[in-house]
């Protein structure tokens, strides 16, 4: 069975205090595998798409890399601004378009 | 550029009832797909629509149907409403000829029932 397990379920930073945010899949076969941030109450904000293992993109303070069985979240020198829910999603080959969530990583940045 | 619009933005109804969600996909997209978010969950993928007919259905019973329009506007209805169906029901819309569909989300409808 296809599934996204994130960890941790909270993270609390001080500002500048860089970290990263684990998202482990397992998946019959990987399309792809989507990072989004969610502020409460409100839609998820696309983040970023990684395709295949070795692959990283980078969007001002984050970084988003992916192996064969995770991917990580990197978050450098994060500002308050950054408080929200990081959730993962991945999509199977063969898939429509159903994408499968993790339960996501609350993160909480202090000033 | 207008991104994914969703109405109403918030509902209440009581158990029984029943109740219409809207959505209007990103412009240039024709694929729309809709997710259900229990508090404190990821969201759950409920169906997709293209080309005006559901393409893929999540483990959702019967009760949850859907709509899509020559617009690529889609509709979600929800039929004899259970204390179990309060939640987030969002609406995200990709295009069906990308290789991989990346999927943007509106701002969801807050669906409480009593």
């Amino acid at each position: 069975e296809d599934q996204v397990t994130q960890s941790p379920e909270a993270l609390r930073l001080q500002e500048g205090e860089s970290s990263s945010l684990n998202c482990s899949y397992t998946v019959s076969g990987l399309r792809g595998l989507f990072w989004y941030r969610q502020d409460p109450g409100k839609g998820p904000e696309f983040l970023f798409t990684l395709y295949s293992a070795g692959e990283e993109k980078e969007k001002e303070r984050l970084k988003a890399t992916l192996t064969k069985k995770e991917s990580f979240l990197h978050i450098t020198a994060p500002k308050p601004e950054d408080s929200a829910t990081y959730l993962c999603a991945v999509q199977a080959i063969g898939s429509q378009g159903n994408l499968i969530f993790g339960k996501g990583t609350k993160l909480s940045v202090k000033p | 550029d207008a991104g994914v619009t969703q109405s109403p933005t918030h509902l209440i109804k009581t158990r029984g009832q029943q109740v219409t969600l809207r959505c209007s996909p990103k412009s240039g997209h024709d694929t729309v797909s809709w997710y259900q978010q229990a508090l404190g969950q990821g969201p759950q993928f409920i169906f997709q629509y293209y080309e005006e007919e559901e393409r893929q259905r999540g483990n959702f019973p019967d009760r949850f149907s859907g709509h899509q329009f020559p617009n690529y506007s889609s509709e979600l209805n929800v039929n004899a409403l259970l204390l179990g169906d309060s939640a987030l029901y969002l609406c995200a819309s990709s295009s069906g000829l990308a290789v991989t569909d990346t999927q943007y989300f509106g701002p969801g409808t807050r669906l409480t029932v009593l």
